[in-house]
């Protein structure tokens, strides 16, 4: 069973420039969460798609946003990107949307220059 | 609002002793806890989780955790440390639905 697969692993972008992660969950997980992870903030919520419909938003600026294809694959874009957007992006897949087991992927590490 | 606590930022053991991470948490109800290991440059790995039951619960690696209500924890455990243990360590609390809040993580350093 092949596991959470986001792509790309690395990028490096330009601030003002925008950004699209991608994430495929888990075969047969409708769920799909997404976080942000910096040494000084640590790992913390963005948002929650299910049926391709966001569940759940964190504290996050409107420059961060998020969509579910009928696929259950994700997409999060980062809009005028600032030097602080550097981080890395982990997309993590659920079963449902009650509370079960999250599989995290590798991640997107993003670099903005 | 939930919370999590990791008290120690760092710990160094040796190869064959024994383990314990602590993790505080704080929610008003009953939480769903879990414990994550991350190596570096990698994703999050699932360790164990705790929904409710018996409140020794055992998970992959050798590694157990233990809920204790009146404690607010989730202290996790292993008898035996391997050199491969070395990585970040994670706790998180779900209070439903699957939004994870985590603690600021225990970097664990193996001395062989």
């Amino acid at each position: 069973k092949a596991g959470v697969t986001q792509t790309p692993r690395y990028l490096i972008k330009t601030r003002g420039q925008q950004v699209t992660l991608s994430c495929s969950p888990i075969s047969g997980h409708r769920s799909v969460s997404w976080y942000q992870q910096t040494p000084g903030q640590g790992l913390q919520f963005l948002f929650e798609y299910f049926s391709e419909t966001q569940r759940n938003k964190g504290n996050f600026p409107g420059r961060f946003s998020g969509r579910q294809f009928s696929n259950s694959r994700s997409e999060m874009n980062v809009s005028t990107l600032e030097l602080g957007d550097s981080a890395l992006y982990l997309c993590a897949s659920s079963f449902s949307t009650a509370t079960t087991e999250a599989f995290f992927g590798q991640g997107t590490r993003l670099t903005v220059v | 609002a939930q919370s999590v606590t990791q008290p120690d930022i760092h710990i160094t053991v040796s190869e064959g002793a024994s383990l314990e991470l602590r993790c505080n948490y704080s929610y008003g109800a009953t939480p769903y806890l879990f414990w994550y290991v991350q190596s570096p440059g990698q994703g999050l790995q699932l360790l164990l989780k705790y929904f409710s039951g018996d409140t020794l619960v055992q998970g992959i690696k050798g590694f157990e955790a233990e809920f204790k209500r009146s404690q607010s924890s989730f202290n996790l455990r292993k008898p035996s440390v391997h050199w491969s243990d070395a990585a970040e360590y994670f706790c998180a609390v779900a209070g439903g639905g699957n939004k994870l809040t985590f603690g600021t993580g225990t970097q664990l350093k193996v001395e062989l």
